[in-house]
């Protein structure tokens, strides 16, 4: 069973507009949570990443929460512009080793 | 800096033959892993080296093998290629950050097996 589970599976959305991407996750213990963009055919490239105390952490246009207790992180993008279209990863690192855990992604299409 | 490099960037294998994937990382990284990636599912652990001289299998290792060659290079090798393995190859490297450890990605090869 995945242990990150990100939501929705899709979006599209029209240039300037806002919009949030979920991560609910059941790693535990965990050490970090990344978010990851990954434009088409291109390697994922990180955007954030928190740990355990961490409640928020943002990058430009971009912002991430982390909720500990409700295992929830979420993406907020601000503004959005058509080079944001592309898939959002939510991946989980454990207390430890070296295995991270991927979500499946959030596939981002901003329009004119 | 190159970051982390990949050759080839596309392949078309039959199935029965065998190929080696290259990465090389110009960041003096330790630690480094190949991923597969495929439609609807997250990015799977094939293999890692923590270190020069040490590998590791990940989640899915089946019909793979790799060599850590030096600190730089990290190769992975399909001795009998098999349709299952059609994929998506992301080679990563990383290094320690407060709070945990940040990984880079490099592009990608894009694997057929017919």
């Amino acid at each position: 069973k995945n242990q990150v589970e990100q939501s929705p599976q899709s979006l599209i959305i029209l240039e300037g507009k806002n919009c949030t991407l979920q991560c609910n996750y059941t790693v535990s213990p965990f050490s970090n949570l990344r978010w990851y963009k990954q434009d088409t055919g291109r390697g994922p490239v990180s955007l954030t990443i928190m740990t355990f105390s961490e409640n928020t952490k943002s990058n430009g246009r971009y912002t991430a929460t982390l909720d500990a207790d409700t295992k929830q992180s979420s993406l907020h993008i601000t503004a959005s512009q058509l080079s944001d279209s592309a898939s959002y990863i939510c991946v989980v690192a454990p207390g430890s080793g070296y295995a991270l855990n991927f979500g499946k992604g959030t596939s981002l299409l901003v329009t004119p | 800096n190159a970051g982390v490099t990949q050759t080839p960037k596309f392949q078309v294998l039959k199935t029965g033959q065998s190929m080696t994937l290259q990465c090389a990382q110009d960041m003096n990284h330790n630690s480094m892993y190949w991923y597969r990636q495929d439609p609807g599912m997250g990015l799977r652990l094939i293999y890692y080296s923590a270190s020069e001289g040490t590998t590791d299998k990940g989640e899915v290792p089946n019909g793979y093998n790799v060599s850590r060659l030096n600190k730089r290079e990290f190769s992975l090798r399909l001795e009998s290629a098999a349709p299952s393995q059609t994929s998506v190859y992301f080679c990563a490297s990383s290094e320690a950050i407060s709070g945990g450890w940040a990984q880079y990605f490099g592009p990608g090869t894009r694997l057929l097996v017919l």
